[in-house]
């Protein structure tokens, strides 16, 4: 498995604003990914964070909205743009520690957006 | 796209008892994987099934790969109160790292 810490953990923030989350790794992964869960709903792909390029972005996400920075193998950051409270919800990063599709997750940050 | 439609949406069990829930894709998937998420928490994974009719064992949780490849299967034996949570499956959605997850079956225990 992989020790996966993400931060915040919960944040409650105003329409309009941004919020970025941070994504620590305890060893080097070559492939991070960001997932949303909406209330009540199963969760979504964003985007695949690439070290050292721009993200790769899932259809229906776009990267003004959704900016993402990966400067190493261990740490990378989500952004939340220009909120509303349709972006509630809770923001998951992700880890393939191996080929055979096995995906970690962090804790998760819970965003309200009031 | 692909879809995966899991049942039930929702359980309420005494402990003790045994739990049974499936989840079917409308395409073949060479990958099934469960996962188990807490409140306040993210997924964790519980069970990777990669070969067709495969059935693999995870202390009280039992899951099975179908043998058409389009379905998979979760059990757990005995429930305690701390089983108590939403159970997932996932196949691959396409790309590395790209999972589809079914909606989830929440999972309530009563002592």
């Amino acid at each position: 498995s992989a020790v996966i810490s993400q931060k915040p953990s919960r944040d409650i923030c105003q329409r309009g604003t941004s919020l970025t989350i941070q994504c620590q790794v305890d060893s080097q992964v070559t492939m991070m990914f960001w997932y949303r869960q909406q209330p009540g709903q199963s969760l979504t792909l964003i985007a695949t964070a690439n070290q050292g390029s721009e993200a790769t972005y899932e259809s229906g996400f776009v990267i003004d909205k959704f900016p993402i920075s990966r400067p190493n193998l261990t740490f990378s950051t989500l952004t939340v743009s220009n909120m509303s409270p349709e972006d509630s919800s809770i923001y998951l990063c992700s880890v393939l520690r191996d080929s055979r599709e096995k995906l970690f997750f962090g804790s998760g940050t819970q965003l309200s957006v009031l | 796209g692909q879809q995966l439609n899991q049942s039930p949406q929702s359980m309420f069990i005494q402990e003790g008892e045994d739990v049974s829930m499936n989840c079917t894709s409308s395409s073949i998937f060479n990958t099934w994987l469960w996962y188990k998420q807490d409140p306040g928490e993210g997924p964790v994974l519980l069970i990777a099934l990669y070969k067709a009719g495969e059935l693999t064992s995870n202390g009280r949780l039992t899951a099975q790969f179908g043998i058409t490849r389009k379905d998979s299967f979760l059990n757990i034996s005995a429930s305690i109160p701390s089983d108590v949570g939403i159970y997932f499956c996932a196949g691959p959605g396409g790309s590395q790292g790209n999972l589809i997850f079914g909606k989830g079956t929440k999972l309530s225990v009563k002592p």
